[in-house]
């Protein structure tokens, strides 16, 4: 089964702090994405790529940056962290139909 | 507004029941439609996809699609209590299927 690796795991910050979360694939595949799943909004996309270099807004960017450096991996970056930005995050790669996601990083801004 | 709306939120079924989830969209420039099921505190797994009008089944999972009404379902039968999870629809739009839009969900419960 493809591989989607995020970490940290769980991460708690302050309010205003810098946060990068990383997430790595090992399947070649073109396309990743940055989602957040929050209650009551489902998983939203935050940022997505389909190549090293390239990247594409999603529907929820502000306050988020992301950075695809190579095939395999691709950061979200969040410069000054707010307690809106409390959420599971999900990683995802996907080569044309199916999507496969990481295991997630809660992510805490308090 | 949510592009891809489904119902109900949250459905209960007896051990061995049918359930039924419906999802459908208000963009018309989607065209294909994934199902995905996660279980609690897990990762969304897909569970099936399609991308043509009428009916697909894999074992107990099948799932129909209208695409004139923008409209796909998935049908559980012989639920089990494994089964326990939200179940999420998800949308491509036409010409860029790298991008998915998802709905809030269902969360389907099975008692045994």
């Amino acid at each position: 089964e493809a591989a989607v690796t995020q970490s940290p795991r769980n991460k708690v910050t302050v309010t205003g702090g810098n946060v990068t979360l990383s997430c790595r694939q090992t399947n070649s595949h073109n396309y990743m994405y940055w989602y957040r799943q929050d209650t009551g909004h489902g998983l939203r996309l935050i940022h997505y790529s389909y190549g090293a270099g390239n990247l594409q807004i999603g529907d929820v960017p502000d306050g988020y940056k992301a950075t695809r450096t190579t095939q395999e991996d691709f950061f979200l970056l969040l410069e000054l962290a707010s307690p809106s930005q409390t959420s599971l995050y999900f990683c995802a790669s996907s080569v044309s139909t199916e999507v496969f996601f990481g295991k997630g990083t809660r992510l805490t801004v308090v | 507004q949510q592009k891809v709306q489904q119902s109900p939120e949250s459905l209960i079924v007896p051990e061995g029941g049918m359930a039924s989830l419906n999802c459908t969209s208000s963009d018309r420039n989607v065209d294909y439609f994934w199902w995905y099921r996660q279980h609690s505190g897990k990762s969304p797994k897909m569970l099936m996809s399609i991308f043509s009008n009428g009916e697909k089944e894999e074992g107990r999972f099948t799932v129909h699609l209208n695409k004139a009404s923008l409209h796909t379902s998935l049908h559980i039968r012989d639920s089990q209590p494994s089964d326990s999870a939200l179940y999420l629809c998800a949308a491509s739009i036409t010409g860029n299927t790298g991008k998915l839009i998802f709905g809030l969900g269902t969360t389907l419960q099975v008692q045994p």
